[in-house]
């Protein structure tokens, strides 16, 4: 099983920073296979990134992801309000699909 | 517009059967492509996918509950079921149901707000 490490465990940031979020692999699961998501409390999760750098319907351009082999990241270029929350990872290139434990986008 | 919604008991007691019901619209587990997952996130820990239903009736489970998990679906092509025998205080989790489409990839591209259930007497 492909074991998702994020990094930082919470980041502290203002309003108009940048955030950067890693995700490493354990192992090479196929650079294309890589998704991350938003998670506000009491809601459903929301599909921000798949295949590594795209974005899903909907999703503002100040997200974007990339990386290859075992390193992606997921960068917030310009914090909103609304994007306080927790992110998390996910790979679908080997069997089973793991996730990460998340990143936790606080404001500071 | 596509919505989930995830019902069933907040609380169980060991040895119990776990049902959780997925209810879904704006897409039908008929179409061609469609799968309906379910994930679990205990708390403090990483989510983890439990199993899939697909458009053509295979189902996938993972390895680790393969004896005691089992999804099914209605005949309405608008409702996915997880029943999970000998409920136990380690399956205490938030469960969501959540969508993949087989042609595009397994990544989850609609969530429900996922269902508290504690395992407990």
């Amino acid at each position: 099983e492909i074991v998702l490490t994020q990094s930082p465990g919470t980041v502290s940031l203002s309003p108009g920073e940048r955030a950067t979020l890693h995700c490493r692999a354990s192992r090479s699961f196929g650079t294309t296979y890589l998704a991350w998501y938003q998670h506000r409390p009491g809601q459903a999760p929301r599909l921000l990134i798949h295949g590594t750098t795209s974005r899903a319907p909907g999703i503002p351009d100040r997200f974007s992801g990339s990386g290859s082999g075992t390193d992606f990241t997921l960068t917030i270029s310009r914090l909103e309000p609304e994007d306080f929350a927790m992110y998390f990872c996910q790979q679908y290139g080997n069997s089973p699909r793991t996730f990460g434990q998340g990143t936790r986008v606080d404001i500071k | 517009q596509v919505t989930m919604r995830e019902s069933g008991p907040a609380l169980v007691r060991p040895t119990e059967t776990l049902t959780l019901t997925c209810t879904f619209s704006g897409f039908s587990l008929k179409s061609t492509g469609m799968c309906v997952n379910w994930v679990r996130q205990p708390p403090g820990k990483a989510l983890e996918w439990l199993g899939r239903i697909d458009w053509d009736g295979a189902k996938y489970y993972t390895t680790s509950l393969k004896s005691r998990l089992s999804l099914s679906t209605d005949t309405s092509g608008t409702q996915v079921v997880l029943t999970m025998i000998n409920m136990d205080p380690a399956d205490t989790a938030t469960y969501f149901c959540a969508r993949t489409h087989a042609l595009v990839g397994d990544f989850f591209d609609y969530w429900g707000q996922g269902a508290q259930v504690a395992v407990s007497s």
